[in-house]
């Protein structure tokens, strides 16, 4: 049973550069949840998607967006990358409870 | 805002030895979940406490959650090796809601 996989591993951009990550989570599960974690830091919350629409969202700007597919896969969209976009993505996918589990995540670096 | 205040920060002890690290908040969690990640990694869950007063052991690690279900406490006994990583307790304050983390605590346990 796959657990839940993120795409890709690791990703190199510029500042001002649009960038998509991939989730498809854990077979079963319908609700995918994004987190961005900084370097020494715990994983803070973006938003999360049940049935193709963004149920709850973090405290990120409008350049974060997202999207949730009929197969439950979801896409993470930043636009205008920032220096301080520079982290790890994590993807974490649930079934309607609060017990969540995590991708590997989707290190991105903004030069 | 919903805080979770994580102590300690970072921990360095050799194998052994008993730890505890702390994890608190002024709000009230529907319920708190504790995760272990390791570099590269995705967080992992070890436990989820969802009752005031709840204590749950996995093998030497006990977990703890207060009684008016604003604080927890993770205990382990006779650390390892192994154990080293980074952990984080994650709050929940409404049922398949986002996960509010913890800032971590690096844990490294020398030989």
């Amino acid at each position: 049973d796959a657990g839940v996989t993120q795409s890709p591993t690791h990703l190199i951009k510029t500042r001002g550069q649009q960038v998509t990550l991939r989730c498809s989570p854990k077979s079963g599960h319908d609700t995918v949840s994004w987190y961005q974690q900084a370097l020494g830091q715990g994983p803070q919350f973006i938003f999360q998607y049940y049935e193709e629409e963004e149920r709850q969202r973090g405290n990120f700007p409008d350049r974060f967006s997202g999207h949730q597919f009929p197969n439950y896969s979801s896409e993470l969209n930043v636009n205008a990358l920032l220096l301080g976009d520079s982290a790890l993505y994590l993807c974490a996918s649930s079934l309607r409870t609060f017990i969540q589990y995590f991708g590997a995540g989707t290190r991105l670096s903004v030069l | 805002t919903q805080l979770l205040e994580q102590s300690p920060q970072f921990l360095s002890i050799q194998e052994g030895e008993n730890l505890t690290v702390y994890c608190n908040s002024s709000s009230v969690f529907s319920s708190l979940q504790w995760y272990r990640q390791e570099p590269g990694e995705g967080p992992v869950l070890l436990v989820t406490v969802v009752t005031g007063g709840e204590v749950k052991k996995l093998k030497r690690l006990t977990f703890q959650f207060g009684d008016a279900r604003k604080d927890s406490s993770l205990h382990i006994t006779a650390a390892q090796t192994g154990d080293t990583g980074l952990y984080l307790c994650a709050g929940v304050y409404n049922q398949g809601g986002k996960l509010i983390f913890g800032q971590g605590t690096e844990l490294s346990v020398k030989p």
